[in-house]
């Protein structure tokens, strides 16, 4: 059983659709994070979270919209993104801001 | 300049060798660093902290040097599941929440 766990595992997508990732952690962590994986680059650090408020925000387009309802649960909803978005969306958790990070598998999208 | 930078590979290395990979990092300030391993297709995990004194957790060696702002990680009779994606990562410094990724560094052990 992982301890952060991401829904749904693949999602193909139009550019006018709106759809959701999810993000659950079971480990009692206070931070939570959305990072952007594309094939020959490294990872990007798009929103965090400490304690349910976003602490930061990486220049990340508004067709991006984090939602943290509580410190155990994070949302990416998604809408008229564009084919340059298709790459593994990685979800992650830590005991503070800063500290190691558990990654969950992962939310592959790609938007046709 | 990119913040952390590492030659991506990939390394072929036989089985029972030593492989030694470094990464650089460009701020200063920066307090906190990690190996990182990443399977294909899989999501990263933690391999082990830097730091400062070095430290050794089995086969494998991490060093830091401050001074010429770099880390590296040694691994000694490597084993074919040794074979991945070796990340470096540095915490930014300056109170930023994230840690910043390098893009990894291919390595396959061969029989």
């Amino acid at each position: 059983e992982t301890g952060v766990t991401q829904t749904p595992r693949h999602l193909v997508m139009g550019m006018t659709n709106k759809k959701s990732l999810k993000c659950e952690q079971h480990l009692g962590h206070n931070a939570m994070y959305w990072y952007k994986q594309s094939a020959k680059k490294p990872l990007e650090l798009m929103f965090v979270y400490n304690f349910k408020e976003q602490t930061e925000n990486n220049s990340v387009p508004s067709r991006f919209s984090p939602e943290c309802p509580n410190s155990s649960h994070l949302f990416l909803h998604l809408h008229t993104l564009q084919p340059e978005d298709s790459a593994l969306y990685l979800c992650a958790s830590s005991q503070g801001a800063g500290g190691e990070l558990f990654f969950g598998e992962g939310s592959r999208l790609t938007v046709l | 300049r990119k913040e952390v930078e590492q030659d991506p590979g990939p390394f072929n290395v036989p089985e029972g060798a030593t492989v030694a990979f470094n990464c650089t990092y460009s701020n200063s300030a920066s307090q906190s660093f990690f190996w990182y391993r990443q399977d294909c297709r899989k999501e990263p995990k933690l391999l082990m902290s830097v730091y400062s004194s070095g430290n050794e957790d089995g086969r494998f060696t991490a060093q830091l040097n401050r001074a010429s702002q770099y880390i590296s990680l040694l691994i000694r009779d490597s084993k074919l599941s040794d074979s991945a994606t070796y990340l470096c990562v540095v915490n930014g410094g300056g109170g930023a929440d994230g840690l910043t990724f390098g893009k990894g560094t291919h390595l396959i052990i061969q029989p």
